[in-house]
């Protein structure tokens, strides 16, 4: 079984700061990872997708990195602002599964 | 091309009654998975479908829940006899074949 595990679970930065959230999972027979955002109250939002033969993806001032073979993979936000606060969760989906498997999340504050 | 589309948005039933759920996925996607988020708690899968067949309901608790996606029409998510603790948000995700999934707004269900 796939464990997921998103580190540190709340993060409280200054505005305009660059910072790193992590995931990392167990099994590394992954077929693709994905980051969402979720703001409270709402839905999943699909950030980057980065499919298994693949190390990294950019969206904007995203930037999302994958490293199967050590089991994890990282979001890059760069130059962060208020409205990025959210929470943050990546999934994976593993070959021989039938679900994605998710991360319980960063809580991101940006502070203006 | 119109998102996931979860109705209704919010449900408050009491408790003994039944709870439908209901998920459009976005066009052209076969496959629909059912997600169950507690307060303060993280995404637990629940139960995956493709047109006409479950495939994998691990998740989903052997009483009182059942699930289906029929040829034509949304998937439901079926809640019966409902009691407190079934209530939480209810998140549907549609994709296509180990791609990129994509969520609905979810369904907040409330037993009083």
């Amino acid at each position: 079984k796939q464990e997921v595990t998103q580190i540190p679970a709340a993060l409280s930065v200054p505005e305009g700061e660059n910072l790193v959230l992590n995931c990392s999972f167990t099994d590394s027979a992954i077929y693709n990872l994905q980051w969402f955002r979720q703001d409270p109250g709402k839905g999943l939002t699909s950030l980057l997708l980065i499919q298994s033969s693949q190390r990294e993806q950019t969206s904007g001032r995203l930037n999302a990195s994958l490293d199967k073979s050590s089991g994890r993979s990282t979001l890059y936000i760069a130059a962060s602002q208020p409205g990025d606060s959210a929470t943050y969760l990546c999934a994976t989906f593993i070959s021989t599964g039938n679900q994605f498997y998710f991360g319980t999340g960063t809580s991101l504050t940006v502070i203006p | 091309n119109a998102g996931v589309m979860q109705n209704p948005r919010h449900l408050v039933r009491r408790r003994g009654q039944e709870a439908r759920l209901r998920c459009s996925p976005m066009k052209g996607h076969s496959h629909v998975y059912w997600y169950r988020q507690l307060p303060e708690e993280g995404l637990k899968f629940m139960v995956y479908l493709q047109k006409e067949n479950i495939i994998d309901e691990s998740g989903m608790p052997k009483e009182r829940f059942s699930a289906e996606f029929p040829k034509e029409g949304p998937s439901i998510l079926r809640i019966q006899q409902v009691v407190r603790g079934d209530s939480a948000a209810y998140f549907c995700a549609s994709s296509p074949p180990m791609r990129e999934a994509f969520f609905g707004q979810g369904t907040r269900l409330t037993v009083v």
